[in-house]
């Protein structure tokens, strides 16, 4: 198994502001993603964090906006940039070896004001 | 593009009632997983299933992947409040992208 250290856990921000999130893993992991999810809805993937390489986007998500590093296999960060209230979410990390099952940060509970 | 649903969308049930939450792809699976997601909390991985017709049990917990590997179901025997949350399956195949259902949110009343 794996674990996971998400942080921050909560922040409110100011639109047109940017918050980089940050997830750590304790142990090298294959895959790493994104994904956001709102009160009581299913997670939607925003991307995947590739090692060494931009990361691949899902449609409706961008670079610009949520710019992604992955630095090595254990550590990835996410930045929600120029916030809008529309950006007020949950977002999540996940990491995985090949075939083997995701864990999960604790996830950042995001308020744009 | 596959889909993925998954019903009842919201269950209410007293303790002690049973509870079954139901996963349906359009497309054949070569695997599902189950999740379980707390309120407030994140997804924590429960189990996998991969044969066609395959039963797995986990102490009250029933998982069942169906015959055609299009659907699986998730059981609960005598529900208790330490069940509450939303169940999530995952059709993503193990090893890549989660692809989640839309989930099952259960509330047990006592």
């Amino acid at each position: 198994s794996a674990v996971i250290s998400q942080k921050p856990s909560r922040d409110i921000c100011q639109r047109g502001t940017s918050l980089t999130i940050q997830c750590q893993v304790d142990s090298q992991v294959t895959m790493m993603f994104w994904y956001r999810q709102q009160p009581g809805q299913s997670l939607t993937l925003i991307a995947t964090a590739n090692q060494g390489s931009e990361a691949t986007y899902e449609s409706g998500f961008v670079i610009d906006k949520f710019p992604i590093s992955r630095p090595n296999l254990t550590f990835s960060t996410l930045t929600v940039s120029n916030m809008s209230p529309e950006d007020s979410s949950i977002y999540l990390c996940s990491a995985q070896g090949a075939y083997t099952e995701a864990f999960f940060g604790q996830g950042t509970r995001l308020t744009v004001v | 593009g596959q889909q993925v649903m998954q019903i009842p969308q919201y269950q209410h049930v007293q303790e002690g009632e049973d509870f079954t939450t139901y996963c349906n792809s359009s497309t054949t699976l070569s695997n599902i997983q189950w999740y379980k997601q707390r309120p407030g909390g994140h997804p924590v991985f429960l189990i996998q299933l991969v044969k066609s017709g395959e039963v797995k049990k986990q102490k009250r917990l029933t998982f069942q992947f169906g015959e055609a590997k299009k659907n699986s179901s998730l059981h609960i025997t005598a529900t208790q409040t330490t069940d509450v949350g939303t169940y999530f399956c995952d059709v993503s195949g193990g090893g890549n992208k989660l692809t989640f259902g839309t989930g099952t949110q259960l509330k047990v009343e006592l």
